[in-house]
């Protein structure tokens, strides 16, 4: 089945210590997305790539890093710079045109 | 630039009665509009969205929303809610005519469907 796939589910994260939240997706789509949900303020992109080895900030970039080698795979880094990293992360992906998105599962990040 | 507003944080129905989740939107071309629903700790899942063509357009679970383009909304209807409707639901718009940062999602609407 087609799909786009989060791991981990739930990731704990130090303080001062850089995580990396993986997205992969085998619906061959061009675009790729990350948000982050917190309660009350919905979602707020972070970083999109539209292709391969190309990635744009969104409304929220800073203390996040992306790649993007690999169409299937759009990989998130929450650096130690994000000051306020406990949220939950959604990653999507779309054809070319953003005509609709396919969203992965999520995953919980949470400082402890 | 593009802009979503969903007014209501949280719609209460009684089960059977219709429902109605609003959503507003602000694009400077052609709007694409989508909604979708979010269950706890989960991902978003489509719903509907409209494109082109007929203003009704009917989605998943019994869903439908009716593109106004004089009052740009886009809202959310069902004609009898279930409890299992209760959820967090997402209106997102994007600019038909171009852009490339993809869609903007409103905050949210917690529906919640009283038995």
């Amino acid at each position: 089945d087609g799909g786009i796939t989060q791991s981990p589910k739930y990731l704990f994260r130090k303080e001062g210590q850089n995580v990396t939240l993986s997205c992969e997706q085998n619906l061959n789509h061009d675009a790729m997305y990350w948000y982050r949900q917190d309660p009350g303020q919905g979602l707020r992109l972070i970083y999109y790539s539209q292709i391969v080895n190309d990635f744009q900030k969104g409304d929220i970039a800073e203390g996040y890093s992306v790649s993007r080698e690999k169409k299937e795979s759009f990989p998130l880094t929450v650096t130690s710079a994000q000051k306020n990293p406990t949220a939950f992360y959604l990653c999507a992906s779309s054809p070319a045109g953003a005509r609709g998105y396919t969203f992965g599962s999520g995953t919980r990040l949470t400082v402890v | 630039a593009q802009s979503v507003a969903q007014p209501e944080d949280q719609v209460n129905v009684a089960e059977g009665n219709p429902l109605t989740v609003k959503c507003t939107y602000s694009v400077s071309g052609n709007p694409y509009l989508f909604w979708y629903v979010q269950y706890p700790n989960r991902g978003l899942q489509f719903l509907l969205k409209y494109i082109t063509g007929d203003n009704l357009v009917k989605g998943s679970y019994g869903f439908e929303a009716e593109f106004n383009k004089s009052q740009t909304s886009f809202h959310l209807k069902k004609p009898s809610a279930l409890v299992s409707d209760s959820a967090l639901y997402f209106c997102a718009v994007r600019d038909g005519g171009g852009g490339a940062d993809g869609l903007t999602f409103g905050k949210g609407t917690h529906l919640i469907i009283q038995p």
